[in-house]
C-alpha cells in the first residue's frame, strides 16, 4: 500500500489568484495522477504525471490553467492559476501501485 | 462520453441491516472495475480491484461480484455498522494507462 499526504488540507482563495498544491507519496512511483471533484459531481482525472515526461492532460483540461510538476518519483504539484469560483473543487492525487492509491484531497474554495 | 453509473444515490439503513448498491457501465469498454470507501476529509480507500467476469471479492462484512458481460458490479455489506458511513465509489479502468473513470458514487449512512 502507499500513504499519500496532500498540502493544503484546504484553502479559501481570492478570485484571480493562484494556488499550489502539494503531493507527498512514501515509495517512489512511476505514475501519479491528479483528480478534481466539483461540488454533486464525480470524480474527474485532470492529468496524468509521469516522472521524466511532460504531464499528460484530458479532455477539457489545459496545462497554462493546470500547471503540474514532477520532479522525482514521490513528489507532485498542482497549480490551480488565476481561479475563479468554478474552480472550488476537491482536488486530489493518487499514484498507480498494485491499485490505484489517493491522497486525502484538498478542498479549495474560490470566493 | 463514457458513463459509469452509480445506484442509489443516497442510502439510509439501520444498524445491523444488510444493503446493496450497484456499478453500471459499457459493458464494452472494460479493463478493470474498482471499488473505493470515501470518508469525509479521509483519503479514499481501496476496497476492491475486479477484472474477471464473475469475479467475486469479499473483504470482512463487505463483498462485491462483477458481471462484465452485461456491464455491472454489485457491492453488499452485511451486517451495516455506524462505521460503514461513508460515500462507496465504483470506478471503471478502460486500459493499461490505469486512467480512471468515476461514478458519481452512493452515500451510506448507517443510524445507531
Amino acid at each position: 500500500s502507499a500513504v499519500i499526504s496532500q498540502k493544503p488540507s484546504r484553502d479559501i482563495c481570492q478570485r484571480g489568484t493562484s494556488l499550489t498544491i502539494q503531493c507527498q507519496v512514501d515509495s517512489q512511483v512511476t505514475m501519479m495522477f491528479w483528480y478534481r471533484q466539483q461540488p454533486g459531481q464525480s470524480l474527474t482525472l485532470i492529468a496524468t504525471a509521469n516522472q521524466g515526461s511532460e504531464a499528460t492532460y484530458e479532455s477539457g483540461f489545459v496545462i497554462d490553467k493546470f500547471p503540474i510538476s514532477r520532479p522525482n518519483l514521490t513528489f507532485s504539484t498542482l497549480t490551480v492559476s488565476n481561479m475563479s469560483p468554478e474552480d472550488s473543487s476537491i482536488y486530489l492525487c493518487s499514484s498507480q501501485q498494485d491499485t490505484q492509491y489517493f491522497g486525502p484531497g484538498t478542498r479549495l474554495t474560490v470566493l | 462520453i463514457l458513463n459509469v453509473e452509480q445506484s442509489p444515490q443516497s442510502l439510509h439503513v439501520q444498524e445491523g441491516d444488510s444493503t446493496n448498491f450497484t456499478c453500471s457501465f459499457p459493458s464494452s469498454n472494460f479493463y478493470a472495475l474498482h471499488w473505493y470507501r470515501w470518508e469525509t476529509a479521509k483519503s479514499p480507500e481501496a476496497l476492491f480491484v475486479m477484472t474477471l467476469n464473475g469475479d467475486e471479492k469479499k473483504k470482512g462484512r463487505i463483498s462485491a461480484t462483477l458481471n462484465t458481460k452485461e456491464g455491472y458490479s454489485y457491492l453488499y455489506i452485511k451486517g451495516s455498522q455506524p462505521e460503514d458511513s461513508a460515500t462507496y465509489l465504483c470506478a471503471l479502468g478502460m486500459d493499461s494507462s490505469y486512467k480512471l473513470i468515476f461514478g458519481s458514487g452512493t452515500r451510506l449512512l448507517v443510524r445507531p
